[in-house]
């Protein structure tokens, strides 16, 4: 089983308010991951980091912002939640392995909804 | 063109069928292929790496085809627990790089 860690698992929480996800990882991996995935719907990259102070937007727009102070710990801040940031956030974190294919590790992730 | 497209099924098949994915992928430099599977309202977990030479893994095995940008997944003899969405992972770069990910494969394992 990979060690990494996201919590609340569900949130259900009021618009405009800021919430923050965790997400941790023991496995001291430098590079780290945030998808967002609707039901039934794919995987998007929102977020990801190379290592500590590292930080990069993905592939799909969010309004959600990131911070990456420690290796272990990748957590994402909504300053201000809408009922559209509803869906589902997957952390995950991998460790480039020079001649291999790199695996990445999922959390079990966030279930948040916002009404 | 979507950088990695799937068949989105569902595939709905009896205990015991052969059933093969499809996954096309429009980046000619990615390097690195993979199969994830997840089960319904669970996070992606690895099923296998894809590599040059194809390989297998018991039930599993997966092709890559680098000229016509095309890797497969056939699952022999399946069987009920096989049951979940199967998503074709692409990597630009070898170790370094993001992971794209395919809409996913739902297959569906019925006795």
């Amino acid at each position: 089983e990979a060690d990494i860690y996201q919590t609340p698992r569900y949130l259900v929480i009021g618009t405009g308010k800021k919430i923050t996800l965790e997400c941790s990882q023991t496995m001291g991996h430098d590079k780290m991951y945030w998808y967002q995935q609707d039901p039934g719907m794919e995987l998007h990259l929102i977020h990801y980091s190379y290592g500590v102070n590292s930080t990069e937007k993905g592939d799909l727009s969010s309004e959600s912002t990131v911070s990456r102070i420690r290796t272990e710990h990748f957590p994402l801040t909504l300053e201000s939640a809408r009922p559209s940031h509803t869906s589902q956030y997957l952390c995950a974190s991998s460790a480039p392995t020079p001649g291999l294919n790199t695996e990445a590790f999922f959390g079990q992730g966030t279930r948040l909804t916002v009404v | 063109r979507k950088e990695v497209e799937q068949d989105p099924g569902p595939f709905n098949v009896p205990e015991g069928a052969t059933v093969a994915f499809n996954c096309t992928y429009s980046n000619s430099a990615s390097q690195s292929f993979f199969w994830y599977r997840q089960d319904c309202r669970k996070e992606p977990k690895l099923l296998m790496s894809v590599y040059s030479s194809g390989n297998e893994d018991g039930r599993f095995t997966a092709q890559l085809n680098r000229a016509s940008q095309y890797i497969s997944l056939l699952i022999r003899d399946s069987k009920l627990s096989d049951s979940a969405t199967y998503l074709c992972v692409v990597n630009k770069k070898r170790s370094q790089g993001n992971l794209i990910f395919g809409k996913g494969t739902k297959l569906s394992v019925k006795p």
